[in-house]
């Protein structure tokens, strides 16, 4: 099973700044199959990223994903209030032995 | 666009099961995976499994198996997710999520239920 881990815990900025979030897997992520969600206190997750780096219908060009094999990025190129939120990373490619459609632990972004 | 409804909240007490109901509308359903992921209080979220209602053959994380059935109603557009022998860990918003691509377990959850609360307690 593939295991993703996000730093940072925690990310403080000032509005306009950059974030950049991390997700490192484990192993592998086979064919780039890696999204990024946003949570905002109280709702349901929303897609941000597929495929590593395409956007979902209606997402901001701020938001941008990179990255493939084991790293991958977000980056919040302008930070905005409404972008205060945790952001979740998970992995959906078939792996051999089975494949949980597991999620990193988060990272939740602060505005200063 | 699909959108999902989820049941009420429920109250259960530990030892007992639930069952959680996922109602599509809007768009196909047969044809997509519908998953069930999990959310602790102040926690992140948890795969549980899913199925293709057209294949009928769920899907389940490991940790799962044996406790949670996920099944689907072809003529009520509905998905659901029986979770058994509840216990206080159990207590958590259950959230169905619909896979963008059809035809495959394997793809970004695209459309999300509004969750369910669900709480253990005896």
């Amino acid at each position: 099973e593939i295991a993703l881990t996000q730093s940072p815990g925690t990310l403080s900025l000032s509005p306009g700044e950059r974030a950049t979030l991390s997700c490192r897997a484990s192993q592998s992520v086979s064919g780039s199959s890696l999204a990024w969600y946003q949570q905002k206190p109280g709702q349901a997750p929303r897609l941000l990223i597929y495929g590593a780096s395409s956007r979902a219908t209606g997402i901001p060009d701020r938001f941008s994903g990179s990255g493939s094999g084991t790293d991958f990025t977000l980056t919040i190129s302008r930070l905005e209030p409404e972008d205060v939120a945790v952001y979740y990373c998970q992995q959906y490619g078939q792996q051999y032995g089975g494949s949980p459609r597991t999620f990193g632990q988060g990272t939740k972004v602060e505005i200063k | 666009q699909v959108q999902l409804v989820q049941s009420g909240a429920e109250v259960k007490e530990p030892g007992s099961s639930v069952k959680v109901s996922c109602k599509a509308s809007g768009g196909s359903f047969m044809n997509y995976a519908f998953n069930w992921v999990r959310q602790a209080p102040g926690q992140g979220l948890e795969w549980m499994g899913g199925i293709i209602p057209i294949f009928g053959t769920p899907n389940y994380a490991q940790k799962f198996q044996g406790r949670v059935t996920i099944t689907a109603g072809e003529f009520t557009n509905t998905a659901y997710m029986d979770l058994s022998s509840l216990r206080s860990a159990d207590s958590a918003t259950y959230f169905c999520a619909k896979v963008a691509v059809a035809g495959t377990y394997y793809g970004a959850f695209d459309v999300w239920g509004q969750g369910t609360v669900v709480t253990v307690s005896s």
